[in-house]
């Protein structure tokens, strides 16, 4: 199947600081990527659309200051955390559509802010 | 709106036994694909199969089969033989239109527990 590298697997920070989350699609053109956050024993909660050139359009409750996205091209989607506390602690999970519309995921972020 | 159902929070299947995981979903759209993903402890989510609206056959990919009800807007995973390490959350999720765009909608999951 198609293959989405999300970077880095996990990460530890302090209070205060913001954390860059890297989605990259290996072998496809991916115009929109979603992201996702996840808390334990969870469904994923969509957080927002990344769209290839353009604003994201984030979903009703995600801070768009707090979660920065940026698509500037067609194989990459960053999520920066900004300015991260405790409470943003979280499992992080991007995906998008390949070219037959089958959906793949990065292998998630586990983000610890202490 | 769309919507995905998956109604058993937990299952619990012995070692080399089939098991069925539940699924049901809700969309006006005629044109929809259906997924089924595995999340082990890891967190990684692992494509499993996948079935368009349009399919008439049932999708298969290994001991995974995709019992595809369209009338009764169900699409049940089967996992056939299974094994200890199917132990880990099995989610449904639906690619339909909303809106002009076709953001995936996911079910709550269920978790499965092989024993030997």
């Amino acid at each position: 199947g198609a293959v989405v590298s999300q970077h880095p697997s996990w990460v530890i920070c302090k209070s205060g600081t913001s954390v860059k989350i890297e989605c990259r699609s290996l072998d496809f053109q991916a115009t929109t990527m979603f992201w996702y956050r996840q808390f334990p024993k969870q469904s994923l909660m969509l957080m927002a659309t990344s769209n290839e050139g353009s604003k994201a359009t984030y979903e009703q409750g995600v801070e768009k200051d707090k979660f920065l996205i940026n698509h500037a091209s067609l194989t990459l989607s960053t999520l920066t955390v900004t300015s991260a506390h405790p409470e943003d602690s979280s499992f992080y999970i991007c995906s998008a559509y390949d070219r037959v519309e089958k959906l793949f995921f990065g292998s998630g972020t586990q983000l610890s802010v202490l | 709106a769309q919507k995905i159902t998956q109604t058993q929070p937990g299952m619990f299947v012995q070692e080399k036994e089939a098991v069925t995981l539940d699924c049901t979903y809700d969309t006006s759209d005629q044109s929809y694909g259906l997924f089924w993903y595995k999340q082990p402890s890891s967190g990684e989510m692992i494509f499993l199969i996948y079935q368009g609206s349009y399919d008439e056959q049932n999708a298969t990919e290994g001991r995974y089969s995709l019992n595809f009800q369209k009338a009764r807007k169900s699409a049940n995973l089967v996992i056939s033989a299974s094994q200890l390490g199917d132990s880990a959350m099995y989610f449904c999720a639906m690619r339909a239109s909303s809106g002009g765009s076709y953001i995936p909608t996911f079910g709550r999951g269920t978790s499965l527990i092989v024993h030997p």
